[in-house]
């Protein structure tokens, strides 16, 4: 079965514009998350969608960051008026459900880089 | 505040030897779960093994093994008969079942293993 994808694979923005980042989990799968990761500070949690709940949207390092997830399914994480420091991998991953032992399966990530 | 340490940023070992890889971690939730994600020059994050904060016995998968010891709040993966194919970034991760179904990571460690 298809595991999660992402897209572009790979943007160059400048800095200031705004980029749209996709993630299309596996299907069925209710939770989704989204993770960034940059040299120097790992790995680091953004956000989080669990069914029709309210996400958990408290990794979300400024409101130039936001994310949707349409359908409970297909999201986008949005990053308004791009910075340098926003360069990074961004990797989505999804789970079968919220807790317990579930795993979650990532995406190859979408690696970003504003000039 | 919830924290994952690795305290190995490189590691070698030779092919078919053992390798441990060391993981602390810091929660006050009495319910948890860690993890292990292999990370190749890809890209992509391959989970490899879970163990549960109240399972009564070490996960194992394959080659690959968890020393759990919940008193000193260590989660060491321990990879078996190592192989070419093991090169990759090891990251350790931690989900308290209070804070919902984010994974916080720690720095990883860069295992190589030499032919």
């Amino acid at each position: 079965g298809a595991g999660v994808s992402q897209s572009p694979s790979n943007k160059v923005t400048e800095k200031g514009k705004d980029v749209e980042l996709r993630c299309d989990p596996i299907s069925g799968h209710t939770a989704l998350y989204w993770y960034r990761q940059s040299l120097g500070q790992g790995l680091e949690f953004l956000i989080y969608f669990q069914g029709n709940s309210a996400p958990d949207k408290s990794g979300l390092p400024s409101d130039r960051f936001s994310a949707e997830r349409t359908g409970g399914s297909v999201s986008t994480l949005t990053i308004q008026r791009t910075q340098q420091e926003d360069s990074a991998v961004y990797l989505c991953a999804s789970s079968l459900y919220l807790g317990g032992r579930e795993t979650q399966y990532f995406g190859p990530g979408t690696r970003l880089l504003v000039l | 505040a919830q924290k994952i340490t690795q305290t190995q940023p490189g590691m070698f070992v030779q092919e078919k030897e053992a390798v441990t890889l060391d993981c602390t971690y810091d929660t006050s939730d009495p319910s948890y779960g860690l993890f292990w994600y292999k990370q190749p020059s890809s890209g992509e994050m391959i989970f490899l093994i879970y163990q549960g904060s109240y399972d009564q016995q070490n996960a194992t998968e394959g080659r690959y093994s968890l020393n759990f010891q919940k008193a000193r709040k260590s989660a060491n993966l321990v990879i078996s008969a190592s192989q070419l194919g093991d090169s990759a970034m090891y990251f350790c991760a931690m989900r308290a079942d209070n804070q919902g179904g984010k994974l916080i990571f720690g720095q990883g460690t860069e295992l190589s293993v030499k032919p």
